[in-house]
């Protein structure tokens, strides 16, 4: 049973410009989440996505939006790049009926130049 | 979700007992203890969650107080691959509740 997988590993891009980081949740799970995680600090919430619908936003400008697929797959988009997005972008899926825990995945590290 | 209190680091001897203490002096009535760890470079592994009662699984030990105002993750024998970040983290079990890290607590397990 794959776990959560996350796509790419790594990506380098320069300040303005446009990003999109893809997650494949847990089989059985409905719910992704996705986290930003600066060096040396924990992660920090984003958003939510369950029903192809953000349910819950952390504090995070209009610049990351994101997506859910029917498949239940995720995407984040990050516009408008700048140097302070450089950072581990994680994505954790659950599934609210199972009441499951998170699970994460290993990680997207974006580098902005 | 009610806030937590973790030391900034903690070193253990290799097959020594890990006890990483956490404090949530304003946990709720309706919020569980959960503890995740994240090791270098990975995305963060839940460990074990409780009410409160102490809980066991293959993993570790959670202990906590009589009051719920503070915990301890235990895990028995502690190995060079237990090296990681420890995070307490306290907040209502539902399915869909995001997660609040705090710094937690980066634990070193020496030779």
């Amino acid at each position: 049973d794959a776990g959560v997988t996350q796509s790419p590993t790594h990506l380098i891009k320069t300040r303005g410009q446009q990003v999109t980081l893809r997650c494949s949740p847990k089989s059985g799970h409905d719910t992704v989440s996705w986290y930003q995680q600066a060096l040396g600090q924990g992660p920090q919430f984003i958003f939510q996505y369950y029903e192809e619908e953000e349910r819950q936003r952390g504090n995070f400008p209009d610049r990351f939006s994101g997506h859910q697929f029917p498949n239940y797959s995720s995407e984040l988009n990050v516009n408008a790049l700048l140097l302070g997005d450089s950072a581990l972008y994680l994505c954790a899926s659950s599934s609210a009926a199972l009441n499951t825990e998170a699970f994460f995945g290993q990680g997207t590290r974006l580098t902005v130049v | 979700d009610a806030k937590t209190t973790q030391p900034t680091s903690m070193d253990c001897a290799e097959g020594r007992a890990a006890n990483l203490p956490c404090n949530h002096s304003t946990i709720s009535g309706n919020e569980y203890v959960y503890w995740y760890r994240q090791i270098h470079s990975q995305g963060p592994q839940y460990i074990i969650h409780g009410l409160k009662n102490n809980e066991t699984n293959e993993m570790a030990s959670l202990i906590i107080t009589e009051d719920r105002k503070s915990s301890t993750l235990i895990l028995p024998h502690a190995t060079l691959r237990d090296t990681a970040v420890y995070y307490c983290i306290v907040r209502v079990a539902t399915g869909r509740r995001a997660l609040t890290f705090g710094s937690g607590t980066r634990l070193q397990v020496q030779p």
